[in-house]
């Protein structure tokens, strides 16, 4: 499978845990975008990351969320301490390059419940 | 910051039967992509529009950007079960921000037999 992998599908949290997303871009691919789709709400912008750099997280909650896209690895979406507002599905997405005419590929995401 | 408005916001189709959803924005669009989510799964890329007055088909999807490039058409001729999904646009604000993509509500698609 060539496509954008998110893992896991699902994940349960209790308030005040950790939530650790894990994305792995197509193949050949050095950007990623992460999105969030809440209940009854759009798709929104979170982050934007090539390797090893943030390019634009202006979407991003000031706390307590951080992402990271390392040189070898899977990029990270973090939420620490969560609360039951951080409940969505979290969508990965990625482009073989920046600018104009790049289509991103998204993969299935990951669906978050908080307890 | 731009707003993308998708109409109508769900829509009944009889199988066999053509279907036309819009997105209209308040600014212009720089870059233009057409999406399909099936619920509880990803994003599937359909097309990509740039240039004012563009029209691109892919199998019995088509898809127009105006000549103002302030609204964006997807059309399905004859539709089918496999047509049934959410329909999201998306859109580059600005040559500043390209692949901070801000998405239009979406429109839920329901063919009957």
């Amino acid at each position: 499978n060539a496509g954008v992998m998110q893992n896991p599908r699902h994940l349960v949290r209790r308030r005040g845990q950790e939530a650790r997303l894990r994305c792995s871009p197509m193949k050949g691919h050095s950007h990623v975008y992460w999105y969030r789709q809440l209940p009854e709400e759009g798709l929104k912008f979170m982050v934007y990351l090539q390797k090893e750099n943030i390019i634009d997280e202006s979407g991003m909650p000031k706390e307590r969320f951080s992402a990271e896209f390392p040189k070898e690895g899977p990029s990270i979406l973090r939420i620490q301490q969560v609360v039951r507002g951080d409940s969505a599905a979290y969508f990965c997405a990625s482009s073989l390059k920046q600018g104009g005419g790049q289509p991103q590929h998204f993969g299935d995401g990951t669906r978050l419940s908080i307890l | 910051s731009q707003e993308l408005e998708q109409s109508p916001q769900s829509l009944i189709v009889q199988e066999g039967k053509n279907l036309t959803i819009n997105c209209t924005s308040s600014k212009t669009l720089y870059g233009l992509y057409w999406y399909k989510q099936k619920y509880g799964e990803g994003l599937i890329f359909l097309m990509m529009l740039q240039k004012g007055g563009e029209e691109k088909s892919h199998e019995k999807i088509t898809a127009k950007l105006d000549e103002k490039k302030q609204q964006s058409s997807l059309h399905i001729t004859a539709s089918q079960p496999s047509h049934a999904g959410i329909y999201l646009c998306g859109a580059d604000p600005n040559t500043d921000s390209w692949g901070k993509l801000q998405f239009g509500a979406g429109t839920q698609v329901v063919v009957t037999p």
